[in-house]
């Protein structure tokens, strides 16, 4: 398998435009996890899917920020309107599945995002 | 608030010697517990976990220890290697939850040769 695909590695953006990252996880995987790092919070988790289904968006930090899962083999996580504060790199992550022996995430090699 | 702490943002060693990576969590719920490795322009990778049930787990040159009454845990890394140098997150979870791991800020681990 070729773990989980994001798409795109760099985004460059002004502020206000629309920006969508894509997410491709690993066939099988039952859960998918968007995640932000940033040097002041670290890896902090926005949303969390379980079979397709938007479990936990707490983390979502406004309305400018949505996410969709729309079938097992893809993710989006959209910013519309963008603004500089949003720079950071964006990771997709998953794992196969609700039991103690798989809890490991596999990460993608994120997208790092950049709003002038 | 962070329930996840890593407190030293950066540690640096020499070849040969011991790394010691600290981690400290306050949710109480948390029982399952990860450390996570991560070079730069590429995601974390799983490293080594261990469970509530257990204080310590070994595999190869890493071992995990767990202090539950102290809420703390450490990774060591023995003998440690240049290619060691990563950035480490700590990670915990709630195993009758929705095992969603939650991470630490990471500590950047640099080892000199």
């Amino acid at each position: 398998d070729a773990g989980v695909i994001q798409s795109p590695r760099h985004e460059v953006t002004e502020m206000g435009q629309e920006v969508t990252l894509r997410c491709k996880p690993i066939s099988g995987h039952n859960s998918l996890f968007w995640y932000r790092q940033t040097m002041m919070r670290g890896l902090e988790l926005l949303i969390y899917f379980n079979n397709n289904v938007p479990i936990d968006d707490s983390g979502m930090p406004e309305d400018r920020f949505s996410a969709k899962m729309p079938n097992a083999s893809f993710s989006t996580l959209k910013i519309q309107p963008s603004e500089p504060r949003d720079s950071a790199v964006y990771f997709c992550a998953s794992s196969p599945g609700r039991s103690i022996q798989n809890t490991e995430a596999f990460f993608g090699q994120g997208t790092r995002l950049t709003v002038v | 608030d962070q329930q996840v702490k890593q407190n030293s943002p950066s540690l640096s060693v020499q070849e040969g010697r011991i790394s010691i990576l600290n981690c400290d969590y306050t949710n109480s719920m948390f029982d399952y517990f990860l450390w996570y490795k991560k070079y730069p322009a590429e995601g974390p990778t799983f490293l080594i976990s261990i469970s509530s049930i257990k204080d310590k787990n070994e595999d190869g040159r890493f071992t995990v220890f767990l202090n539950k009454s102290a809420k703390h845990l450490s990774l060591h890394i023995v003998p440690s290697q240049p290619g060691d140098s990563a950035v480490y997150f700590c990670a915990a979870s709630v195993s009758g939850g929705s095992y969603i791991p939650t991470f630490g800020r990471g500590t950047s681990l640099i080892v000199h040769p």
